[in-house]
């Protein structure tokens, strides 16, 4: 089945440590997204990418870097200078690399505690 | 400045009592409205994409609908598996994602 995986499920974090959050899909789409999810607020958009080896900054992207090297690919690295990473991570994909112009698939998410 | 508003926050129903839930906004040009639903610990998954004011689409018990200044979700007859967060999100021309709501909690209770 084509899908977006995101791993891990939960990801604990120790003060001043960078942590990977992993991001696959195999549908074959250009565009690929990450959001941060907090409690009372909307989705943010952290980074996106519409093309391998291209990314751009969204809202929120400081502390926070990625990189776009295979299509399938789009690791978000939580760095020490986020200086509130506890949150749920939601990685989006959409088959058109015009900006969100067409149905977004999400993976699961991925909950990031710092402790 | 650009806004999605949803409303009510949180929606308790009963099985079987129908009810919408609301998305106004106030963006500088519209492209598009999605509605999204999303179970706890889950991602969203996408339900409707509404482009034009007077457009309707359905899918089983719901219904979304689109004015120049809002979007409704109608749920007809809800069944408890209906409860989740429903999503709101809008596409402004010229930016590069989606801007979305806060949410409304559906209960539904047998």
């Amino acid at each position: 089945d084509g899908g977006i995986t995101q791993s891990p499920k939960y990801l604990f974090r120790k003060e001043g440590q960078n942590v990977t959050l992993s991001c696959e899909q195999n549908l074959n789409h250009d565009a690929m997204y990450w959001y941060r999810q907090d409690p009372g607020q909307g989705l943010r958009l952290i980074y996106y990418s519409q093309i391998v080896n291209d990314f751009q900054k969204g809202d929120i992207a400081e502390g926070y870097s990625v990189s776009r090297e295979k299509k399938e690919s789009f690791p978000l690295t939580v760095t020490s200078a986020q200086k509130n990473p506890t949150a749920f991570y939601l990685c989006a994909s959409t088959k058109d690399r015009r900006p969100m112009n067409t149905e977004a698939f999400f993976g699961q998410g991925t909950r990031l505690t710092v402790v | 400045e650009d806004q999605v508003t949803q409303s009510p926050e949180a929606l308790r129903l009963q099985e079987g009592e129908s009810s919408s839930l609301n998305c106004s906004y106030t963006v500088s040009g519209l492209r598009g409205l999605f509605w999204y639903r999303q179970d706890p610990g889950k991602g969203p998954e996408f339900l409707f994409t509404l482009y034009s004011a007077g457009e309707e689409k359905e899918k089983e018990r719901l219904k979304a609908t689109l004015t120049k200044k809002e979007s409704f979700l109608h749920i007809t007859a809800p069944k408890p598996e209906d409860s989740a967060t429903y999503l709101c999100a809008v596409q402004v021309a010229g930016a590069n994602n989606l801007f979305f709501g806060t949410g409304t909690r559906l209960t539904v209770i047998p």
